[in-house]
């Protein structure tokens, strides 16, 4: 299994542009996740999807829109790229279990905004 | 709305002793899960451990260990024997008990092994 993989690793943009983050998952889970990561606080929550066609807002939804229309695949997207959301942007996904929050994490992708 | 807090952004010790990483939580839940998530250099997100919170038995991982103080919001990480490869930023985090959510982070410790 190749657990949950982010594509691309890194990426720079110019303010204005934008792009789309992919995220799979061949666990089969149903729970899946897009985090992001500045230096000195942790990671927030931007949005989450719960199933196959349904998603929700997390801590920091702002500039940033995503789509679940497949089971294993969780996309984030920039529309208009601002240099505040130059961070690193964590992937996971987690299955309905008795311990429902264990997420597995992607190995993020490092996005730059000029 | 929960938050975690890590009041110890950075630790170093020598090789070999033991060192206590703290973490405090808020929240109004009674049902809920804590982790500790270790972040190498490599950036990967690690989980280290993980408590329920309707356990009183302390989780234990190999070296790794916590003290769950439930009443105190308390969720304390212990590394015994800390090796070169400990260092990393470990991260705090809260789960509520209905599973779909997000996990809450603390802002992390930076742990530093010292040969």
């Amino acid at each position: 299994n190749a657990g949950v993989t982010q594509t691309p690793k890194f990426r720079v943009l110019k303010t204005g542009q934008s792009m789309t983050l992919l995220c799979a998952q061949d666990m089969n889970h149903e729970y899946m996740y897009w985090y992001r990561q500045d230096p000195g606080m942790g990671l927030r929550l931007i949005h989450y999807s719960v199933g196959e066609g349904t998603t929700a807002k997390g801590e920091v939804p702002d500039g940033y829109n995503v789509s679940r229309l497949k089971k294993q695949n969780f996309l984030l997207g920039l529309e208009s790229a601002a240099p505040s959301q130059t961070s690193v942007y964590f992937c996971a996904s987690s299955k309905t279990s008795r311990i429902p929050n264990e997420q597995f994490f992607g190995p993020g992708t490092r996005l730059t905004v000029l | 709305a929960q938050t975690v807090t890590q009041s110890q952004p950075e630790m170093s010790v020598q090789e070999a002793e033991t060192v206590t990483l703290s973490c405090t939580y808020d929240t109004s839940e009674n049902n809920y899960y804590l982790f500790w998530y270790k972040q190498p250099p490599s950036r990967q997100m690690i989980l280290v451990i993980r408590q329920e919170a309707y356990k009183q038995q302390n989780a234990t991982e190999n070296r790794f260990s916590v003290n769950f103080q439930k009443a105190a919001k308390s969720f304390s990480l212990k590394i015994s024997d800390s090796q070169l490869g400990d260092t990393a930023m470990y991260f705090c985090a809260f789960g509520s008990g209905g599973g779909a959510d997000g996990l809450t982070f603390g802002k992390g410790t930076h742990l530093i092994i010292q040969p």
